[in-house]
C-alpha cells in the first residue's frame, strides 16, 4: 500500500506571495492533519479534516487554510507569508482519526523556504 | 490546556549503552501514547504507540516504552543503541475524548561510535 504522498518536496516563495500545498493520504484512510514543524517550535497542530469538514484547528493565524476533497486529498494553503513561515509541512493520514483505534502516518513533508 | 513533556533536549551516547528518554503529559482522561522517530533526512516514523491492555509496549528496532498512568509518564527504553538509532525523537498524545494529537518538543540522539 502507498504511504502519504506530500508535493512538492521543496519550495521558495517571498513574503507577501501566497502558496498551496498537497497531501494524498493512504489509500482508505480518510483523516488528513497538516503540521508545521520548525527547529524553535518543534512539531505544532495546525488542523485536522475527515469527510471534508475541518473538524480541528490549531491556534494558527487565518492565513493558514486547507480543504479536502471527496478522495480525501487536502490540500493546505497559506497566504500573505512570511518570513517566520519557513518550515517543513507535514501531512498525516489515519482510517477515521479518532482517539480509539487509529495510527496516523506521516508524509515526507513539504519544505517551505520565505526569502 | 493539554500538553507534553520530554524531559532531554539533546542526548549523547556512546554504542551499547542503554536509553531511556522520558515523557510526560497533562491530561486526566484516557489517552493513547506514542513514540514517533525521524532520522537524518527522512520522515517521521511510528515507533510504537500504546492505546490499551499490557502498559509495556514492545516497538520496531528493539525500542519498548512503559505506560505508568499513576506518573502520567510514557518512557522510551532500548537496552543497547546503536550508531544507527541517532535521530530526533518524538512522544505524542491523543486524548481519546479529543481528535487531534499534541506532540512533547522532541529529544535528539547522538549516538557516538
Amino acid at each position: 500500500k502507498a504511504g502519504v504522498t506530500q508535493t512538492p518536496r521543496y519550495l521558495i516563495k517571498t513574503r507577501g506571495q501566497q502558496v498551496t500545498l498537497s497531501c494524498s493520504p493512504i489509500s482508505g484512510h480518510r483523516s488528513v492533519s497538516w503540521y508545521q514543524q520548525t527547529p524553535g517550535q518543534g512539531l505544532q497542530f495546525l488542523f485536522e479534516y475527515f469527510s471534508e469538514t475541518q473538524r480541528n484547528k490549531g491556534n494558527f493565524p487565518g492565513r493558514f487554510s486547507g480543504r479536502q476533497f471527496s478522495n480525501s486529498r487536502s490540500e493546505m494553503n497559506v497566504s500573505t507569508l512570511e518570513l517566520g513561515d519557513s518550515a517543513l509541512y507535514l501531512c498525516a493520514s489515519s482510517l477515521e482519526g479518532r482517539g480509539d483505534t487509529d495510527t496516523q502516518y506521516f508524509g515526507p513533508g513539504t519544505r517551505l523556504t520565505v526569502l | 490546556a493539554q500538553s507534553v513533556s520530554q524531559h532531554n533536549h539533546h542526548v549523547i551516547l556512546s554504542e551499547a549503552a542503554s536509553l531511556e528518554l522520558g515523557c510526560n503529559y497533562s491530561y486526566g482522561g484516557t489517552v493513547n501514547l506514542f513514540w514517533y522517530v525521524q532520522y537524518p533526512g527522512q520522515h517521521l516514523q511510528l515507533l510504537l504507540k500504546y492505546f490499551s491492555g499490557d502498559p509495556l509496549v514492545k516497538g520496531i528496532k528493539g525500542f519498548e516504552a512503559e505506560f505508568i498512568k499513576s506518573k502520567f509518564s510514557f518512557n522510551l527504553r532500548k537496552p543497547s543503541v546503536q550508531w544507527s538509532d541517532t535521530a530526533e525523537y518524538f512522544c505524542a498524545v491523543n486524548p481519546t475524548s479529543y481528535d487531534k494529537v499534541i506532540f512533547g518538543p522532541g529529544t535528539s540522539l547522538s549516538v557516538i561510535p
